[in-house]
């Protein structure tokens, strides 16, 4: 299978930790990238590879991969983490890249 | 600082074509890959096309096989997708992005803004 699924929305309170879900295949091969998108602006890379943080991200986020499973994780979410979060890798041929369904993260 | 800018996109009526074009500068853009990814109103993000630093090799999500083309001009640090034979569905926001690449692992980084494409009659 080429997809990725990701729980579509998931909620957290100010302060804690939590946990974003990706799975597919390709993932026992392959490590996932992940964006976060805020409404009207473009996708913006908070983990890449096995658990890299682009220069200017809090290293509040983190990532982790077991099997087909990535994980991406925010210790003491904080408000302006809202937003929508979408993993991303190559697919099982490894010729095309595909993108998770995507999770809304809401920070009450 | 690395910045993309797309144009290009508009209003097109079904069967149509547009071309985006996408400037790059703060970077070698030759020595990187470059994608195409777009986003329909409301919807997830989809990985549309892909092509290697020398423009040689290219990629293509299924959905648009055979109607785009994605193309480069390294001495104009400028990324194209020719879009034809336009769709409803491909009606979306279109980004380009830098494509990062390790050991197992690639990424988009950074994204531009993006250049809205409707196709419509």
């Amino acid at each position: 299978s080429s997809e990725l699924t990701q729980d579509p929305a998931v909620s957290v309170a100010l302060g804690q930790t939590v946990r974003i879900t990706c799975q597919g295949d390709s993932l026992r091969s392959y490590y996932a990238s992940w964006y976060q998108q805020k409404p009207g602006q473009a996708p913006v890379l908070v983990i890449y590879g096995k658990n890299n943080r682009p220069s200017g991200i809090p290293d509040r986020f983190s990532g982790s991969s077991s099997g087909n499973t990535a994980s991406l994780t925010i210790t003491g979410a904080q408000a302006e983490d809202e937003a929508d979060y979408y993993c991303h890798s190559r697919d099982s041929s490894g010729d095309h890249y595909v993108f998770g369904t995507g999770t809304e993260v809401t920070v009450l | 600082e690395v910045q993309l800018l797309e144009s290009g996109g508009g209003l097109v009526q079904p069967g149509g074509s547009l071309r985006l074009s996408c400037a790059a500068s703060g970077f070698n853009f030759r020595n990187y890959a470059m994608s195409w990814v777009r986003q329909a109103p409301g919807k997830g993000l989809e990985w549309v096309s892909t092509s290697s630093g020398g423009g040689d090799s290219t990629y293509y999500t299924d959905s648009v096989k055979g109607r785009f083309t994605i193309s480069r001009d390294n001495s104009k640090n400028t990324l194209y997708l020719q879009m034809n034979s336009l769709r409803a569905e491909d009606t979306a926001v279109y980004h380009c992005a830098k494509v990062g690449s390790a050991t197992r692992a690639n990424w988009f980084d950074p994204w531009g803004q993006g250049t809205l494409v409707t196709v419509s009659s």
